[in-house]
């Protein structure tokens, strides 16, 4: 059974600092691996889609990388910013069945003015 | 842009009432999804949708049943609401690709906390 991780549960950093977000998956049979936002009380926004055949995707500050054989992928946000303080969750599209997601339990980012 | 609508907010219902969660896409997506999502247990599946009329069971299926008759419509249906099923609840929906299933992001509504009373 597919069991995805994020370390750390929760990251205080200092704005303008640049950070990285781990997340881990036990079955490298994945078809992608797509990182989310989520404020507060709200709904997920989808940030990146990593394809298992890509390397890696950008989206302004934001970069991830998925390594498919170890089963790691990593989210690195640059020149961080209050704005940016949200739960970041991970989630994975395993192979072999429908394209249900399996998530993380995110990481709780605080950046601070 | 894709959007996927729920309902509701903020629901707050009886123990033992009969409730509906709606969910709407307005992509002509062939999958949907409905997630809870607890704190310290993350999002996890209750049922799935991949066509009209078509459901499986996620991991936590136990009190819940689905109903989808139109492809933009998926309904969570609590049949006899009780205070373990208070928690935020989470629609997304996702293009089915046969052929290109790496390709297949999945999109969320905004969702719809509920509160067993």
């Amino acid at each position: 059974k597919q069991e995805v991780t994020q370390i750390p549960a929760a990251l205080s950093v200092p704005e303008g600092e640049n950070l990285v977000l781990n997340c881990s998956f036990t079955d490298s049979a994945i078809y992608n691996l797509q990182w989310f936002r989520q404020d507060p009380g709200k709904g997920l926004t989808s940030l990146l889609l990593i394809q298992s055949s890509q390397r890696e995707q950008t989206s302004g500050r934001l970069n991830a990388s998925l390594d498919k054989s170890s089963g790691r992928s990593t989210l690195y946000i640059a020149a961080s910013q209050p704005g940016d303080s949200a739960t970041y969750l991970c989630a994975v599209s395993a192979q072999g069945g429908s394209e249900k997601l399996v998530f993380g339990k995110g990481t709780k980012l605080t950046v601070n003015p | 842009d894709v959007k996927v609508t729920q309902s509701s907010r903020y629901l707050v219902k009886r123990t033992g009432e009969k409730v509906f969660l709606e969910c709407v896409q307005d992509m002509d997506h062939e999958n949907m999804f409905w997630y809870r999502q607890d704190p310290g247990l993350g999002l996890r599946l209750i049922y799935f949708s991949y066509d009209v009329k078509m459901k499986e069971k996620g991991d936590i299926p136990e009190g819940y049943s689905v109903s989808r008759e139109k492809k933009e419509r998926f309904s969570l249906i609590l049949e006899s609401a009780s205070t373990n099923q208070t928690s935020m609840y989470l629609c997304a929906s996702s293009l089915c690709q046969a052929d290109q299933k790496e390709n297949t992001e999945a999109f969320f509504g905004q969702g719809t906390r509920l509160t067993v009373v």
